[in-house]
């Protein structure tokens, strides 16, 4: 149990539709990172917050957003659902003191129908 | 750029004998290494890392090279398991924050 954590766990929907992935970092890290798992693609960085500030953005389209809250878990929205938006959806923290250190969550797994 | 090239993308191994992964990268700015490993359907565990001041790591049965001069990285484990048996991804990390992965490599350790 890398102490991140991330609901749900599994998530069913249709086309077109809007979801929201949430993730709980490990008590006292600021960084939260996303990421993206696909059969095809691997492993896709989206995008790291730190404490409440977007940092970095990676390979992330338009219809998806996110944002880190004061309490520091953070939310991925994906809306306009398509058919290849189905993958495992990570969540990584990091500490401060260690720079890109990233411990991951254990995933929302979205199938999009 | 921030590619990683990671080799074999599988590896059948006897149990008790040495596996090796091996990756390239091209971005002289990248400075931090870790080493993943993915059980199907589970999360990524962080199983070992190198930063760029340091050119060999050891944990175990588990170890990491880094030569900085050719760019490449290469994870070591000996006296494989069964439950070694997982997919394996390097990364590389760099001033950015982000991690760049390699495509991941699957590891069979057979009894």
């Amino acid at each position: 149990d890398s102490g991140v954590t991330q609901t749900p766990k599994h998530l069913i929907t249709a086309t077109g539709q809007r979801v929201t992935l949430r993730c709980s970092p490990r008590s006292g890290d600021l960084s939260v990172y996303w990421y993206q798992q696909s059969l095809d693609q691997g492993l896709q960085f989206l995008i790291q917050y730190y404490n409440g500030e977007e940092r970095a953005k990676g390979n992330i389209l338009e219809r998806f957003s996110a944002q880190q809250f004061p309490d520091l878990h953070s939310e991925l929205n994906l809306s306009s659902l398509e058919l290849g938006d189905s993958a495992l959806y990570f969540c990584a923290s990091s500490p401060s003191g260690e720079r890109n250190t990233q411990y991951f969550g254990p995933g929302t797994r979205l199938t999009v129908l | 750029g921030e590619n990683v090239e990671q080799h074999p993308s599988t590896l059948s191994v006897q149990e008790g004998d040495s596996a090796v992964i091996k990756c390239t990268y091209s971005d002289s700015a990248s400075n931090y290494f870790p080493w993943y490993k993915q059980e199907l359907g589970k999360r990524p565990q962080l199983i070992i890392d190198i930063r760029s001041n340091v050119g060999e790591k050891k944990d175990q049965r588990i170890a990491v090279t880094l030569n900085k001069t050719a760019k490449h990285f290469s994870l070591h484990i000996t006296e494989t398991q069964p439950e070694d048996s997982a997919v394996y991804f390097c990364a590389r990390g760099g001033s950015n924050y982000k991690l760049t992965f390699g495509k991941g490599t699957l590891l069979t350790v057979n009894p």
